[in-house]
This record gives structure tokens, C-alpha cells and sequence, in this order.
């Protein structure tokens, strides 16, 4: 089983702080997802990492994917409090599993403060 | 365009008796999934759909069952629910091409069986 870890699970800041949370693994996973999910509603997606030592940027998010595919970080710049949610990484297995099923994180909460 | 729906948002069952939760999607996607998500747990696959009439196990598949009579839905029935399967369950689908990987999820419903 290949298994996607989050860290840390908790990250409490104020506003316009940087964080960075983090996703690893000991397999390698042929891409990577992150979403975001806020209270009340289900994850929305919003990125994909593909290639080793991918960056993405969208807004105020960097997202990198590990040179070894086995790991990927989510960085936010000057944190508002409309990011405030839970963080979910979630990748693909290698082999390719049945039915294209996703190994999901644990999470990670992060709380932006005013 | 309403993407993924799940109906009912809450629920209230006792030990034993039975339901059945909906998840409905326009995206014309051929891939659906249902999840339960439990605080500490993350999202933990319970049984997954890749086209019409088709469905096979997923991480923690006992004591559910699902259909999947219409390539736009995907029920998940409890038979005799148990206290154990109080969580809040969400439903996702996905195109079968290279996009595969990237899921789109309903909002959820919160289930507590006393």
C-alpha cells in the first residue's frame, strides 16, 4: 500500500504570514493532486503535478512536485483568511491501480487569522 | 451545470435500519466514486464505478452496497446501519482519459446513526 503523508496536520498563522505544507511518500507516484476543502463542502482540485521537479504557480500558491516523484509542497504567500480549509494531497499509484483510484493525505487544517 | 450532487445533505438513522444516498453528475464522466471521510482518517474509498453496470470494491467496502443503473448516478445503500458508519460520506467522478486523476466531489452527507 502506498501511503501519502501530510505535514504537519495542523497550521494556525495570521494573516499575510507564509506556510508551507507538506506531502511524502516512500513510493513513487506518477502524478499528484491537490485540493482544498472547506468546511461544510467537499474537496475542490487545484492543481495537478506531473513531472519531477515540477513547479506550478496559481495566484499565491506554489506548488512543487519532488524530483523523484515522491513528494510534493504547497506554499502560500501572504496567507488570507478565504484560504482557510483543509489541504489534501492525493496521487495516483504506481503501477496504475484499478479503476484509476487515488491514494488521498490525511490533511492538513490550515486556519489564516485576521 | 451542477456538477456532482448528493442528496440528502444530512441524515439521521437508528442502529439497523436502512438508506440509500444519491450522487448524481452531468459531466458526462464514466469513472464515480464513494468516500467516507472520519476526523483523523482522511477520505478512505469504499466502493467505486468505472461505466454503467459496473461497481467493485474499494478500501473499506463492508456493510455497503452500490448501483450503478445510469452512467449519471451512483447510489450507495447501508442495509443495517451500524454507529460505526457515522461519518460524513462524499461522492466523486472523474473522465477515464488522462484526466482520470482528477476527481470532482459532490458536497456530501453527513450521516449519524444512533
Amino acid at each position: 500500500t502506498q501511503l501519502l503523508e501530510q505535514s504537519p496536520q495542523f497550521l494556525s498563522i495570521q494573516e499575510g504570514e507564509n506556510l508551507t505544507v507538506y506531502c511524502n511518500s516512500s513510493s513513487v507516484f506518477s502524478s499528484l493532486q491537490w485540493y482544498r476543502q472547506e468546511p461544510g463542502e467537499g474537496p475542490v482540485l487545484l492543481v495537478t503535478v506531473v513531472t519531477g521537479g515540477e513547479v506550478k504557480k496559481l495566484k499565491r500558491l506554489t506548488f512543487q512536485f519532488g524530483d523523484a516523484r515522491k513528494d510534493s509542497s504547497l506554499h502560500i504567500t501572504a496567507a488570507q483568511p478565504g484560504d482557510t480549509g483543509l489541504y489534501l494531497c492525493a496521487g495516483p499509484p504506481f503501477p496504475k491501480a484499478a479503476g484509476n483510484k487515488l491514494t488521498f493525505g490525511g490533511g492538513t487544517r490550515v486556519l489564516v487569522k485576521p | 451545470n451542477a456538477g456532482v450532487t448528493q442528496t440528502p445533505k444530512f441524515r439521521v438513522l437508528k442502529t439497523g435500519q436502512s438508506m440509500t444516498l444519491l450522487c448524481a453528475q452531468d459531466m458526462n464522466h464514466e469513472y464515480m466514486y464513494w468516500y467516507r471521510q472520519d476526523p483523523g482518517m482522511g477520505l478512505r474509498l469504499i466502493h467505486y464505478s468505472v461505466g454503467e453496470g459496473t461497481t467493485a470494491k474499494g478500501e473499506v467496502p463492508d456493510g455497503y452496497n452500490v448501483s450503478r443503473l445510469k452512467k449519471q448516478n451512483f447510489l450507495l445503500g447501508l442495509e443495517s446501519a451500524a454507529p460505526s458508519q457515522t461519518s460524513v460520506y462524499f461522492c466523486a467522478s472523474s473522465f477515464r482519459d488522462w484526466r482520470s486523476y482528477e476527481q470532482y466531489f459532490g458536497p456530501g452527507t453527513r450521516l449519524t446513526v444512533t
